[in-house]
């Protein structure tokens, strides 16, 4: 059974820093696509980051980038995602997904249960 | 960036009605259009991949078609348990768009 396993959030100020981690179990970790998506409360789906199975490519939405920095140790099945200079509008739901690819894009399959990221002085 | 438009953003149906979502893209992406499903307090879960490819244990009562800019998500008999929030992903490319979401209710 396909499981992934978030962990990390929690409260912090604007301007902190947050660690996210999600574990997967039940799929060859090193063969898929990984994503980070989020949703703030009463709000939408919104696409975060994702990155190609060997970290080869890496990939943000706009309103992250150089702050955010996505990573992945297949060694542990794990997924992270490094929030920097964090701000009250990344308080969100955030979601760990595996890209599943076809032929040219990858869905997402399979999602966890998401952790609370709330940012707030 | 190419944005993603959902209509209606929201609607209330009866059970046994026919309900149709519309997404379109601000340029075309071929056929690499998903759709989810969010049911209140849930995680999502992937309905239909590749415009029109039922995902694995998704009733048959869900169908997609469309490609390039134009998509919908058809509920071909809205049951109770179809109430959710919908959501298209475009994911041809990065940034991997949702579309705004469209809150399916029973009348």
């Amino acid at each position: 059974e396909v499981q992934l396993v978030e962990s990390g959030g929690g409260l912090v100020k604007p301007g902190g820093s947050l660690r996210l981690s999600c574990v997967a179990s039940g799929f060859t970790f090193s063969s898929y696509w990984m994503n980070w998506a989020r949703q703030a409360p009463g709000k939408g789906l919104e696409w975060v980051a994702n990155i190609k199975q060997d970290e080869s490519d890496k990939y943000y939405v706009d309103s992250v980038k150089g702050r955010f920095a996505i990573s992945r140790d297949n060694a542990k099945n794990s997924l992270y995602l490094q929030m920097n200079s964090l701000r009250v509008d990344d308080t969100a739901v955030y979601y760990c997904a595996r890209g599943y690819y076809d032929s040219g894009g990858t869905h997402f399959d399979y999602w966890g249960q998401g952790t609370l990221v709330t940012v707030s002085s | 960036d190419i944005q993603m438009t959902q209509s209606p953003s929201s609607l209330s149906a009866s059970v046994g009605d026919r309900v149709t979502i519309t997404c379109r893209a601000s340029q075309g992406i071929s056929n690499y259009l998903a759709w989810y499903q969010q049911k209140p307090g849930k995680v999502p879960k992937l309905l239909i991949y590749a415009a029109s490819t039922l995902q694995s244990g998704v009733p048959s009562r869900f169908s997609g078609s469309g490609s390039g800019t134009d998509f919908t998500l058809t509920i071909s008999s809205l049951q109770s348990e179809d109430v959710a929030a919908y959501y298209c992903q475009k994911y041809n490319s990065a940034p991997l768009t949702f579309g705004g979401g469209t809150k399916v209710e029973i009348k």
